[in-house]
């Protein structure tokens, strides 16, 4: 079946680093990708929706200077934390839409998700 | 706005035991909804899905019933195994039909 690559699984940088992960749809094209990030006990909360080819949409009170998205090709989108703090510390994950939609879902391809701890 | 709340964890269980992880949303509408897996290492997974009130979802021995009445959607299984040992995630539709509410999830660990 359909794979997402979603690396790396877990990253530790200090205060003031940047951070990159790396989302890659295997085996399929995938014109929409979605960025989530979640805090301990909390729900995965939407962050972003990454298009190919296009500027990215940030869902409220994500800044987007801070978590630059990257959707360069159809099978890669990338997250940047820039300046992380230990606020930023959080499980990121990214899922991929391949034809039709999340309302049917057979098409929405997860990874499997990075922890990033900032000290 | 939309949010979706299921029970906390982790829930232990042993092997052939009756599982319930209980889900509640926010009700706009009739979205569809879903039970998500994810795999220690993995990528969650669709578990099973339904699209309207009533509607039954399953898969793998699990089912969950799309109640509109307490707008809830608990998953079930009658007997569960060591190798459904992994975190459940509850999900709705949200606004755009592209994109998912999910609960916090909960970890489920079932022991020999």
């Amino acid at each position: 079946g359909a794979v997402v690559s979603q690396h790396p699984s877990r990253v530790i940088c200090k205060s003031g680093t940047s951070v990159k992960i790396e989302c890659r749809s295997l085996d399929f094209q995938a014109t929409t990708m979605f960025w989530y990030r979640q805090f301990p006990k909390q729900s995965l909360m939407l962050m972003a929706t990454s298009n190919e080819g296009s500027k990215a949409t940030y869902e409220q009170g994500v800044e987007k200077d801070k978590f630059l998205i990257n959707h360069a090709s159809l099978t890669l989108s990338t997250l940047t934390v820039t300046s992380a703090h230990p606020e930023d510390s959080s499980f990121y994950i990214c899922s991929a839409l391949g034809q039709g939609g999340a309302a049917r879902n057979e098409k929405l391809f997860f990874g499997s998700g990075t922890q990033l701890s900032v000290l | 706005g939309d949010s979706v709340t299921q029970m906390e964890g982790p829930v232990t269980l042993s092997e052939e035991a009756f599982l319930t992880i209980n889900c509640t949303y926010t009700a706009t509408g009739y979205p569809s909804l879903f039970w998500y897996v994810q795999y220690p290492g993995e990528g969650l997974q669709l578990l099973l899905k339904a699209t309207k009130a009533d509607d039954k979802g399953s898969n793998k021995g699990f089912e969950a019933t799309y109640r509109k009445e307490t707008t809830s959607f608990h998953l079930e299984k009658g007997s569960v195994q060591v190798s459904d040992s992994a975190v459940y995630f509850c999900a709705r539709a949200g606004t755009g039909f592209q994109k998912l509410v999910f609960g916090t999830g909960t970890r489920l660990l079932v022991s020999p």
